[in-house]
């Protein structure tokens, strides 16, 4: 059973604070991970995509990937009321599948 | 921006009904997808879908459901007769490639705004 967990949260950050988000995931032959944000009530969107080990930075975002660990993550710089959301990890195996993660519930607060 | 639309944004329908959930992928798209997501839960495959037949489906996806590309533009999932807990917002997806290589290709996979189905 191919698994993604992650921490429900809600991880509470102040305005211009980094939040760091974590996956982990328990099958080693996984090969592509990805973020997705989901406003309550809203579809995923893709927020980054990662797929070496290392680090992978866009805008404010870096997601980080230790394949070794079984072991993604998302970091949010200077961090915005509008970033409240569920961050989602999704990853995808050798199939046309995502699995997803349940989310952590981010809340920036002013 | 392209974009996955589906109708109708909010079903309410009675126990042992029939649903059609309708879903236009985006036009130069090869692959579909339906996930759901049970209200506070996680986002789960359905099935995915391309050249006219189903390429996988997890163990949710029983006989009681069903997809079909009718045309040349929808993509629909049919819940044949419905029971309480296929409440669920339903997403469905598309992505020019299949989902196995997004890693090579930067491919990615664009989710519809979903369908709220409530059985009752």
């Amino acid at each position: 059973q191919k698994e993604v967990e992650q921490n429900s949260g809600p991880l509470s950050v102040p305005e211009g604070a980094i939040a760091s988000l974590n996956c982990t995931y328990s099958d080693r032959g996984s090969q592509s991970f990805f973020w997705y944000r989901q406003y309550s009530g809203k579809s995923p969107e893709l927020i980054m995509s990662i797929y070496s080990n290392g680090d992978k930075e866009d805008g404010r975002f870096t997601a980080q990937l230790n394949k070794a660990s079984q072991y993604v993550s998302l970091l949010i710089r200077d961090s915005q009321p509008s970033d409240s959301a569920t961050y989602l990890c999704a990853v995808l195996y050798n199939t046309d599948k995502l699995i997803f993660g349940t989310g952590t519930r981010l809340q920036v607060f002013p | 921006e392209p974009e996955v639309t589906q109708t109708p944004s909010h079903q309410v329908t009675q126990m042992g009904q029939e649903v059609i959930l309708r879903c236009v992928p985006i036009s130069n798209h090869l692959y579909f997808y339906w996930y759901r997501q049970i209200l506070g839960q996680k986002v789960e495959f359905l099935v995915s879908f391309y050249n006219n037949e189903i390429s996988e489906k997890s163990e949710i996806f029983d006989d009681q459901f069903s997809v079909e590309r009718p045309d040349g533009s929808n993509f629909t999932l049919k819940i044949r007769s419905t029971k309480l807990e296929d409440s669920a917002m339903y997403f469905c997806a598309s992505s020019e490639l299949p989902d196995r290589v997004l890693f090579s290709s930067g491919n990615t996979i664009y989710f519809g705004e979903g369908s709220w189905l409530t059985v009752v």
